[in-house]
């Protein structure tokens, strides 16, 4: 698999569910971010975490952040049909000079 | 608040033609890239500018592409004979110069280029 690798491709869930979202990655890093992007639009930041951070807190969200199995996962709590749309991991690897790598990302569509 | 913002919106080219994609990163940031986006495909990097050269740049972007930095304010990417598979959105985005582990890059909304 490559860089950034999110599971599952595809996610649908009743509004006010929570929502879990994976992402695998190969190199050794110094953050990773995940990003929001609604249909056809750009890329929205919604949270970085550092390498030597376990979990962080945003709102509705949960990143937890995995170094020794190369895995993070975004919580999205209680959602909302306003939740819809694809969540993209993005790695900045070490030996990079910022650059971020993204997985395929994971469409997540929240139903009424 | 502060954002990265991006022109035109949508660019339609012929192939063979030059276009000149436009970014004014956010005021502050000294980090810059652009990636792009092949319609259902994944986001891909392709160049990171910083101090007024290249810092890094992929497979992707070959000689046909070109980065500059023309004033204070601007960040343009510029390719010079475009095909068919040059078709993408393309996204600029900006970081502050801070810690290595907390650049949080900050992207524009996007230029769709459709070459036909």
């Amino acid at each position: 698999s490559q860089q950034g690798e999110e599971d599952p491709q595809a996610l649908s869930i009743q509004e006010g569910e929570n929502a879990t979202m994976n992402c695998s990655y190969k190199t050794s890093i110094n953050n990773l971010q995940w990003y929001r992007q609604n249909s056809g639009r750009g890329l929205v930041h919604l949270i970085l975490i550092r390498s030597n951070e376990r979990e962080k807190h945003s709102g509705r969200l949960r990143v937890t952040l995995d170094t020794s199995k190369k895995s993070s996962s975004l919580l999205i709590t209680a959602s909302r049909a306003a939740d819809t749309a694809s969540y993209f991991c993005a790695t900045d690897a070490v030996s990079n000079t910022g650059k971020l790598i993204f997985g395929q990302g994971t469409t997540l569509q929240v139903k009424p | 608040e502060p954002e990265v913002t991006q022109t035109p919106s949508h660019q339609v080219t012929q192939m063979g033609q030059e276009v000149i994609l436009r970014c004014v990163p956010i005021s502050n940031h000294l980090y810059f890239y652009w990636y792009r986006q092949i319609l259902g495909q994944k986001v891909e990097f392709l160049v990171s500018f910083y101090n007024n050269e290249i810092s890094e740049k992929s497979e992707i972007f070959d000689d046909q592409f070109s980065v500059e930095r023309p004033d204070g304010s601007n960040f343009t990417l510029k390719i010079r004979s475009t095909k068919l598979e040059d078709s993408a959105m393309y996204f600029c985005a900006s970081s502050e110069a801070r810690r290595r582990d907390s650049y949080e890059q900050y992207f524009g909304p996007g230029t769709r280029l459709t070459v036909t």
